[in-house]
């Protein structure tokens, strides 16, 4: 059983599209975060949420954490190539970092 | 800033050799972790060192080690390799993990194939 799972697994869609991803635990986190990699390449870290039902921006990614600090989404808006990547959430219950199942991201132009 | 750099960057071992990866972290950084990145599992952690004392550590069999320097570059072994131990090994460092948010800044991994 992870720790933190995501969702959905694969997704596949149209550039322009919107979609939003998901990063779930039955544990509550001081923080949450959300990395981006591409392949052939280390994680690249896109934000930290630390507050419950914070809300940050980072252009067209919005991210959100959950009030009970147990939850976090990712929400893509007119998503484009560039978008492509695995996306992973990640956080430290104790005292050492877990990361998410992944969410691998395909957006065709 | 140069960002964390990793060697060798491709590794092809036999099964029973052993194999050392290096990792520098960005200058200024004193914690280092290491992961393991396989399809089936994702990322691991593996173990964390923070001047030159390991601090926390995954759940890992007595193969997986590691040191890391007083320049904080860091350095893990892996003994007696086994076909499942082919992955991504990635080295993240961060400037100082008990202070605030944990933010990790990855290189770009060592790839082990384990033949």
């Amino acid at each position: 059983t992870q720790l933190l799972e995501q969702s959905p697994q694969f997704l596949s869609i149209q550039e322009g599209e919107n979609l939003t991803v998901y990063c779930n635990s039955s544990s509550v986190f001081s923080s949450l975060q959300w990395y981006r990699q591409e392949p052939g390449e280390g994680p690249v870290l896109l934000v930290t949420v630390v507050t419950g039902g914070e809300v940050k921006k980072l252009k067209r990614l919005t991210f959100q954490f959950g009030d009970a600090r147990k939850d976090s989404s990712l929400h893509i808006t007119a998503a484009q190539p560039g978008d492509t990547g695995l996306y992973l959430c990640a956080g430290i219950p104790g005292n050492q970092f877990y990361f998410g199942t992944g969410t691998s991201l395909t957006v065709i132009p | 800033k140069a960002g964390v750099t990793q060697t060798p960057r491709y590794l092809i071992k036999t099964r029973g050799q052993q194999v050392t990866l290096s990792c520098s972290p960005i200058s200024g950084h004193r914690s280092v972790s290491w992961y393991q990145q396989t399809p089936g599992q994702g990322l691991q952690f593996l173990f964390e060192y923070f001047s030159e004392t390991q601090r926390n550590k995954g759940n890992f069999p007595g193969r997986f080690s590691g040191r890391q320097f007083s320049n904080s570059r860091s350095e893990m072994n892996v003994s007696t390799l086994e076909l499942g131990d082919s992955a991504l090994y990635l080295c993240a460092s961060s400037l100082n993990p008990a202070r605030g948010v944990n933010e990790q800044y990855f290189g770009p991994g060592t790839r082990l194939t384990v033949t």
